[in-house]
């Protein structure tokens, strides 16, 4: 069975750092690309970042573009996202998504809240 | 960046009615549209890839058309645990969700 659990979120104060892991298991992880969305209260879904399956090429949304690293270790069957100078709008649930079928979304972790407040 | 738009933002169904959801995209993008359902408390699930393809596991009465910039998901005979928000995605140029829309009992 596919799974992906994400975990590393929660409260974190305006300027400060958060990384976030994404578990994955059940499938070769090292053969899939993979993403992070966003969605704030409330809010619809926002593409955050992409990485490659060889982690060899990344790309961020201009939102967290220079702030937001994506990587992966596939020896681990992770992803990561490390967030630095965090804004209040950077607030949302995160989740990782894993690219399938026909180049969708095809599973989704269960979201990581990040909370950036003082 | 590509725009996707939804509409209507809210749609008031019966159980058993018919719904029709539309996207509209601000650049053509072929048939490279996706359909995601979501719950409250949920992540989002993938229904439809492709246009019209539907992912595995996903009903019949769930489908999909549209090419180019117009894009419907229809969902045949709501059933109780279709009443959702609905989102349609675009992987053609980056990729951008649109605003989604809200199916709910009337």
């Amino acid at each position: 069975e596919v799974q992906l659990v994400e975990s590393g979120g929660g409260l974190v104060q305006p300027g400060g750092s958060l990384r976030l892991s994404c578990a994955a298991s059940g499938f070769t992880f090292s053969n899939y690309w993979m993403h992070w969305v966003r969605q704030a209260p409330g809010k619809g879904l926002v593409w955050v970042s992409r990485i490659t399956n060889d982690g060899k090429t990344v790309f961020y949304a201009d939102s967290v573009n220079g702030r937001f690293t994506i990587s992966r270790d596939n020896a681990k069957n992770s992803l990561f996202l490390q967030m630095n100078r965090l804004r209040a709008e950077d607030t949302a649930v995160y989740y990782c998504a894993r690219v399938g079928e026909g180049r969708a979304f095809d599973f989704w972790g269960q979201g990581t809240m990040v909370t950036v407040s003082s | 960046e590509i725009v996707m738009t939804q509409s209507p933002a809210t749609l008031s169904v019966s159980p058993g009615e018919r719904a029709t959801l539309s996207c509209r995209a601000s650049q053509t993008i072929g048939s490279d549209l996706a359909w995601y359902q979501q719950k409250p408390g949920q992540a989002p699930r993938l229904l439809i890839h492709t246009t019209s393809t539907r992912a595995t596991g996903i009903p019949a009465r769930f489908s999909g058309s549209g090419s180019g910039t117009e894009f419907t998901l229809t969902i045949s005979t709501l059933q109780s645990e279709d009443f959702a928000v609905y989102y349609c995605q675009q992987y053609n140029n980056w990729l951008t969700f649109g605003g989604g829309t809200k199916v709910e009992i009337k």
